[in-house]
């Protein structure tokens, strides 16, 4: 079982639309995660971290579920900025696994 | 945040010749740097975790003879793509962390490497 696994979509909503995006972890050690956007042809940047139960910052929440092992994205309001690929991110001792990404394209 | 250098940030080879991309930290003593490829509308796949002064840990599938990674000081990592080859087109990233657990990852621009 890989260590994280997260639904590609591509999720395709309109602007202003609210959208959620999961992302399931096998290792019940883990306490952070980190959620990266990554933009076509570019390098994945740093968009959330989760330390605890959650995080909130303006148009996007991350939340962890611990008992379910899943970690979810939400963004509200969409905007067509928002279209990128998200990248769930488990770091484990030393090193980073990360998901598939999930696509996202806002469309107007 | 910090700031990870990636060099260069596109290449184009010939079949049969080696590649070198540079990776560094330039404001932060990068203890541990990580090398990815990205194949298109893939995620990132580690290829190795490269410790300065010791030898890179490959993941499994990933020829060490093939990739060779040299990470000679805190602030610099490189990447070897030796005799490479059109399945060798890519998208090659390093990252870096401060150290210590579970601390962000900074990414460097990438590399495209196309063989031809």
């Amino acid at each position: 079982r890989k260590e994280v696994e997260q639904d590609p979509g591509p999720f395709n909503v309109p602007e202003g639309a609210t959208v959620a995006f999961n992302c399931t972890y096998s290792n019940s050690a883990s306490q952070s995660f980190f959620w990266y956007r990554q933009d076509c042809r570019k390098e994945p940047k740093l968009l959330m971290s989760v330390y605890s139960s959650g995080n909130e910052d303006g148009r996007f929440t991350a939340q962890l579920n611990r008992a379910s092992q899943y970690i979810s994205l939400l963004i509200r309001d969409s905007k067509l900025s928002d279209s990128a690929t998200y990248l769930c991110v488990l770091p484990t001792g030393n090193q980073f696994y990360f998901g598939t990404g999930t696509s996202l394209t806002v469309i107007p | 945040g910090a700031v990870v250098s990636q060099h260069p940030s596109w290449v184009i080879c010939k079949s049969g010749t080696s590649v070198k991309i540079e990776c560094r930290s330039l404001d932060f003593q990068a203890t541990t740097m990580f090398w990815y490829r990205q194949f298109p509308k893939q995620s990132l796949m580690l290829m190795a975790t490269s410790n300065e002064g010791s030898k890179a840990t490959y993941e499994q599938g990933v020829e060490k003879d093939k990739f060779l990674i040299n990470h000679a000081s805190l602030t610099l990592s490189t990447l070897t793509v030796t005799s490479a080859h059109p399945e060798d087109s890519s998208f090659y990233i390093c990252s870096a962390t401060r150290g210590g657990m579970n601390t962000e990852a900074f990414f460097g621009q990438g590399t495209r490497l196309t063989v031809v």
